[in-house]
């Protein structure tokens, strides 16, 4: 089966710092991987995925993630964190199931605080 | 409706009660999905329906859970007996479909549990 490691539970961050959300997959065959990201009392937002093609990824608010296929990793980043960006982050892969049907296996979140 | 709408937004029940939950995916979605998530445990996947194929229960918990979808639209998960284990947030999620270049899901707000 499909799976992803979030091996940080909380990443802390002063704004206008670079940050890093880590996620590693554990996939047979191509992976397909994706962010989503949940604000307080919200329902998850997709925020970017890799199927195929750049290893670097642009996605929405300004975060990008690099697919590295030697160390299996999935790392999500933004060049400079904002306040606003302080929300919980979920890594997540598809799984293929069987014949069409698929649904995503995801991680178990990283809170990310952004402070002044 | 704009997005994926669940109701109720929270409902509080006593152990050993049934409940139902709600959920009016995206129009025109043929995908949709039903995930738990309980603190500090992630999003635990329970169900998925993809058109008229049959649905895939491979995620949920007990015999106790149970989820249709009627005329491919509105799904209710029914969780009979409840116990406290399963005070969670119920998040429901639709998507366009479920070929290899699909992947974005659109959650909604959820349904919060709280079994006493």
């Amino acid at each position: 089966a499909q799976s992803v490691a979030q091996p940080e539970d909380q990443v802390n961050v002063a704004e206008g710092n670079p940050l890093t959300v880590k996620c590693t997959y554990s996939v047979s065959g191509n992976p397909y991987l994706f962010w989503y990201v949940q604000y307080p009392n919200r329902g998850l937002q997709f925020l970017l995925k890799y199927i195929t093609g750049d290893n670097l990824v642009k996605g929405s608010y300004g975060f990008e993630a690099e697919f590295n296929k030697s160390q299996t990793s999935f790392h999500l980043k933004k060049p400079s964190a904002l306040v606003s960006d302080s929300a919980l982050y979920f890594c997540a892969v598809r799984d293929m199931g069987t014949g069409t049907a698929s649904k995503l296996t995801f991680g178990t979140g990283t809170r990310l605080q952004v402070t002044l | 409706g704009a997005g994926v709408s669940q109701s109720p937004s929270n409902k509080v029940t006593e152990k050993g009660k049934d409940v139902e939950l709600r959920c009016d995916p995206i129009s025109g979605h043929t995908a949709l999905y039903w995930y738990r998530q309980s603190l500090g445990q992630g999003l635990e996947f329970l169900i998925y329906f993809q058109g008229n194929s049959a649905p895939d229960k491979s995620g949920l918990p007990s015999d106790r859970f149970s989820a249709e979808r009627t005329g491919g639209s509105v799904s209710t998960l029914t969780i009979q007996r409840t116990q406290q284990e399963d005070s969670a947030v119920y998040l429901c999620a639709s998507s366009l479909g479920s070929g290899l270049n699909t992947g974005e899901l659109f959650f909604g707000e959820g349904s919060r549990l709280t079994v006493l």
